[in-house]
């Protein structure tokens, strides 16, 4: 039962260089989504996504962009990399009700790097 | 103004103890849910406990609960008999209905289990 995947769990990048989160799913969720998490904030939402083919922008979007071409599949890139998006990624997955334990599964993370 | 506050930055208690960490929350929808998630050092977020804003009782799960009370927009995780295992940061996060289902979370609180 695999749940909730992300790829790559660590990652250095240099500034200025670009790369792609990947987190898929098993779970036939319809909500997907991206946070990062630093030290003292919590978690905080990037993007997220209610379906195949839509996205739409959290409370931190700005240097990131989002795809979900496939229902399983949510990436999450970084165009030109910036130190201060050195952080810990957590992809995360949901079925679509609004009632009941509708809680998330989690990636296990991605720490990544900007130096 | 924040959704969910946790002001506990820090805990300590000892083995075989009670502890409860404390959470407040800010929404004008009736209908929310109140979650507890445990992040160990290894860094996985791990599901613990749900309360419904319908829910008429407080949330059990084992060894935990959660102290709801709607009026004062509090929802209090209580981890009784507190193991070393405990020691961990804990999020409260909340969902509101119509908002893709977004969690919004805590800053956490770092749990320490003193033998």
């Amino acid at each position: 039962n695999a749940g909730v995947t992300q790829t790559p769990k660590f990652r250095v990048l240099k500034t200025g260089q670009s790369m792609t989160l990947l987190c898929a799913q098993d779970m036939n969720h319809e909500y997907m989504y991206w946070y990062r998490q630093d030290p003292g904030m919590g978690l905080r939402l990037i993007h997220y996504s209610v379906g195949e083919g839509t996205t739409a922008k959290g409370e931190v979007p700005d240097g990131y962009n989002v795809s979900r071409l496939k229902k399983q599949n949510f990436l999450l890139g970084l165009e030109s990399a910036a130190p201060s998006q050195t952080s810990v990624y957590f992809c995360a997955s949901s079925y679509s009700g609004t009632g009941g334990n509708y809680g998330y599964t989690f990636g296990s993370g991605t720490r990544l790097t900007v130096v | 103004a924040q959704k969910i506050t946790q002001t506990q930055p820090g805990m300590f208690v000892q083995e075989k103890e009670a502890v409860t960490l404390d959470c407040t929350y800010d929404t004008s929808d009736p209908s929310y849910g109140l979650f507890w998630y445990k992040q160990p050092s290894s860094g996985e977020m791990i599901f613990l406990i749900y309360q419904g804003s319908y829910d008429q009782q407080n949330a059990t799960e084992g060894r935990y609960s959660l102290n709801f009370q709607k009026a004062r927009k509090s929802a209090n995780l209580v981890i009784s008999a507190s193991q070393l295992g405990d020691s961990a940061m804990y999020f409260c996060a909340m969902r509101e209905r119509g908002t893709g289902n977004q969690f919004y979370f805590g800053t956490g609180t770092s749990l320490t289990v003193i033998p």
